[in-house]
């Protein structure tokens, strides 16, 4: 089955604890993408790669990374998470083609990470 | 100005009932728009894509777009219940590396 899976699916943790979000696709995408969702901001784009080893900053970098060392992985990394960090993450995946001419993503199910 | 503007809702149909969702967008060079449907506590999915002007209709759902007054609409014919959710307008704007950009969303309510 063709999907893109996040974990963990839900976490709380205290502000300055280390986390990863991993985001893993089974289609042989090229672009993946991650975004959080907050409650009248919608959704806004963190971060993007189009690529194995090529990322971009989306619209809200700050504190976060990423890494793209293997093409079906993108994993998210808070190095000292804050609460306003708080938020449900998902991340998209496209192939390049798709993405280029139609802009259609294919989304995880989300994480929704706590920050105390 | 907001790149994507949606009302937030929520919007109150009978079942049965046309339910037209509405986008205004800035017109930076847009070029694909789309509406993606969320259910609470899951993840968007993509519903309909429209790329030129005027309509486009897949079964109960019609988008509509006018890139002359820089919006996008979709028309829920019949609506169901189970239509209940979230609509997302997004837009794919061709600037630089191509940026798609979602509205906040519009409660939908259909009531049985």
């Amino acid at each position: 089955e063709a999907q893109v899976t996040q974990n963990p699916r839900y976490l709380i943790t205290v502000t300055g604890k280390k986390l990863t979000v991993t985001c893993s696709q089974n289609m042989n995408h090229e672009y993946m993408s991650w975004y959080r969702q907050d409650p009248g901001l919608g959704l806004r784009q963190i971060y993007y790669s189009m690529n194995v080893e090529v990322t971009d900053k989306g619209d809200v970098p700050e504190g976060y990374k990423v890494s793209r060392k293997e093409k079906r992985n993108f994993p998210l990394i808070l190095e000292s998470p804050s609460p306003n960090q708080t938020s449900l993450y998902f991340c998209a995946s496209s192939s390049a083609d798709r993405w280029l001419n139609t802009g259609e993503l294919f989304f995880g199910e989300g994480s929704r990470l706590t920050v105390l | 100005q907001k790149e994507v503007e949606q009302n937030s809702g929520p919007l109150s149909v009978p079942e049965g009932a046309i339910a037209s969702l509405n986008c205004t967008y800035s017109d930076r060079g847009s070029q694909s728009f789309f509406w993606y449907r969320q259910y609470s506590g899951k993840s968007p999915e993509l519903i309909m894509s429209i790329y030129s002007n005027g309509d486009k209709e897949d079964g109960r759902f019609t988008a509509q777009l006018n890139k002359a007054s820089q919006y996008v609409s979709l028309l829920i014919r019949d609506s169901q219940p189970s239509d209940s959710a979230t609509y997302l307008c997004a837009v794919k704007y061709d600037t630089g590396f191509q940026k798609l950009v979602f509205g906040t969303g519009t409660r939908l309510l259909v009531s049985p």
